[in-house]
This record gives C-alpha cells, structure tokens and sequence, in this order.
C-alpha cells in the first residue's frame, strides 16, 4: 500500500516557467509535509515543508500549497531555471522526531534553457 | 554546512567482506536516527530505524543480521553491511530529525559497490 503518491514521474519545464509537483496521502494521521531536491549522488537536501494549520507556505520561489480535505499537497518551483534540474520528492509523516518519513517516488524535473 | 553527516560518501569492497557507515547528527541531539536505501532511479526505502541505546527496529523483508545498526550516543548512528554481496550495492543515506522542529535531515549518502 503505498501510502504516498507523487505524480507526475517526469517533468520538463521551459526556463522561467513553473513546474507543479502534486501528492497524495492517505494517512490522516500524518500532519508534517516535506519537499526534498536531489541531485545525482547526493542525498536528499530540505526545500520546504508545511503542516495542516496552514494551506500555503512560500520560501522564495518555492512554494507548497496544501488541501487537507483532499490530502492533496503540490510544490511549486515560480521562474525556473536549469540549476533546478534534480529530482523532487515529497514525504510525510506524523510530526514527532521518532517518526521516519514516508517518500513518495520522485519527480525528475528537467529545466531547458 | 551540514547538519548531518555521514560518512565515507562511497566505498568498495569485495564480496563476503563487511563495511561500517557512519552517521552523526552535527547540530543537535537525535535519539532516534534512520537509516534508507536507495536504488537508481527510485525513492528511499526505510530500511530500520536507529534508537540510541536500545535495539534498532526493522522494516519487514530487512534482514537484521546483514544490516547491523548501532546507535552507541545521542549523535553517532552506525550501519554496518555484513558478509556483503553484489546485490548490496546501493546508496545508503541516513536521517535524523531535529528535536525541536522536527524537521528531517539528510547526510550525503554513501554509494556502496559490491565486487
């Protein structure tokens, strides 16, 4: 059962456009929502995360925008640019430090220039 | 800089052998640390989660025997491959998050090949 799905698996954007990564949950327990970037080789660096009091949280040119009675969760990347190519992933778990993350399967985002 | 690390980033080794990953969470003190794998292409797999301590706890199909976890103080988490074989190469990665806003974080990984 997977418990966290990310679509779509694949994304090109043109420079300067916007890329929208959405997930789903089905857990209603959960109520902490990561994004990762990874680059080849790397491991998984923090983008943003949110938790369900709010429904949008931008840092910079990323923002999540969040709907808790769809368990719906998007990442959006505004004016992007080719050092963004990577692969995003989205994640979420209850909110408590003993708790692991559960991943979706990655979105690899390709920025042409 | 990093919050946690780990450490080597990657590591060779011969079939029947075994490697010792290290993971140290730098900024804070994490009494529960976790440990993933990664196949090319695809998302990270909980692979057992680490608590300083006491006995780690695997996920199912992880064997324990093979992924032998220590997590000897508040901020060094160790995962050690034992007897490997090739179908062990993969990118290891461990996490741990922060106490106070529970944020998770990553080290770089290591890229274990099997040979």
């Amino acid at each position: 059962q997977q418990q966290v799905k990310q679509s779509p698996q694949s994304l090109i954007v043109q420079k300067g456009g916007i890329s929208i990564i959405n997930c789903a949950y089905e857990n209603t327990a959960f109520d902490y929502f990561p994004w990762y970037q990874q680059f080849p080789g790397k491991g998984p660096a923090l983008l943003i995360a949110i938790r369900p009091d709010v429904s949008e949280k931008k840092e910079g040119r990323f923002t999540i925008s969040f709907n808790k009675s769809a368990k719906q969760f998007s990442l959006h990347i505004m004016d992007s640019q080719p050092g963004d190519s990577a692969t995003y992933f989205c994640a979420a778990s209850k909110g408590q430090a003993g708790t692991a993350l559960i991943f979706g399967k990655g979105t690899t985002l390709s920025v042409s220039s | 800089g990093a919050v946690v690390s780990q450490h080597p980033s990657r590591v060779i080794c011969k079939s029947g052998t075994s490697v010792k990953i290290e993971c140290r969470s730098l900024d804070f003190q994490a009494t529960t640390m976790f440990w993933y794998r990664q196949f090319p292409k695809q998302s990270l797999m909980l692979m057992a989660t680490s608590n300083e301590g006491s006995k780690a706890t695997y996920e199912q199909g992880v064997e324990k025997d093979k992924f032998l976890i220590n997590h000897a103080s508040l901020t060094l988490s160790t995962l050690t491959v034992t007897s490997a074989h090739p179908e062990d190469s993969s990118f290891y990665i461990c996490s741990a998050r922060d106490p106070q806003g529970n944020e998770a974080f990553f080290g770089q990984g290591t890229r274990l090949t099997v040979v």
